[in-house]
């Protein structure tokens, strides 16, 4: 079966534009989980959807950033007036349920690079 | 608290050779530890895992070797070889955080044939 999916994969957006980034997580996938991976670094935690209720964006770093997930299946992340900072590859994961065991693994797409210019 | 250390940042190993990259964490409650490995352009791939009541977890020529009192934990690839060359990532995560995955900094693995 497909895999997680991201559109777009690449993205320039000019510093002040708007910008969402779509996430199709595998199908069946209960969690959802999105990160943000700087060059050269390992990815940061955004926020976390268990079907279609956000149970914690603690990650997200500002109020610019929001994410939804109104059907429980496919995700977006809006970044609203992006700034340069923002520039950075955002991944997707998703897995089955929230477990310790080998169900817990996530699965995660091949990323969208936002570049803000 | 929530750091989790990876080291080295690079690492060259001969064809054959084993690889090791080592990890530190200072959470106690983190109950389950991926590894990652990350091609260019493309998502992280999990690797392997293990839970800390396991000191070791081998599957074909990967290992995690996990020591709780140190709060340490190592991947080893034996055996390595050109198509190993990646980024690993280690990770750590815990039930209460709906297990949101802390990551190391990134290893950068070369093969040399």
């Amino acid at each position: 079966g497909a895999g997680v999916s991201q559109s777009p994969r690449y993205k320039v957006a000019k510093r002040g534009q708007d910008v969402a980034l779509r996430c199709d997580p595998i199908s069946g996938h209960v969690s959802l989980f999105w990160y943000q991976q700087a060059l050269g670094q390992g990815p940061e935690f955004l926020t976390y959807f268990q079907n279609e209720a956000q149970l914690d964006k603690s990650g997200l770093p500002s109020d610019r950033f929001f994410a939804e997930r109104p059907e429980g299946s496919v995700s977006t992340l809006k970044i609203q007036r992006t700034q340069q900072e923002d520039s950075a590859v955002y991944l997707c994961a998703s897995s089955l349920v929230v477990t310790s065991g080998r169900a817990n693994e996530q699965f995660f797409g091949p990323g969208t690079r936002l570049t803000v210019l | 608290q929530q750091q989790v250390k990876q080291s080295p940042q690079s690492l060259i190993v001969q064809k054959g050779g084993i690889s090791i990259i080592n990890c530190a964490y200072e959470n106690t409650a983190f109950d389950y530890f991926p590894w990652y490995q990350q091609f260019p352009g493309k998502g992280p791939a999990l690797l392997i895992a293990i839970r800390p009541d396991v000191s070791e977890k081998k599957e074909g020529r990967f290992t995690i070797s996990f020591n709780k009192s140190a709060k340490q934990f190592s991947l080893h690839i034996m055996d390595s070889q050109p198509g190993d060359s990646a980024t690993y990532f280690c990770a750590a995560s815990w039930m209460d955080s709906n297990y949101q995955l802390i990551w190391g900094a990134g290893t950068k693995l070369i093969i040399k044939p």
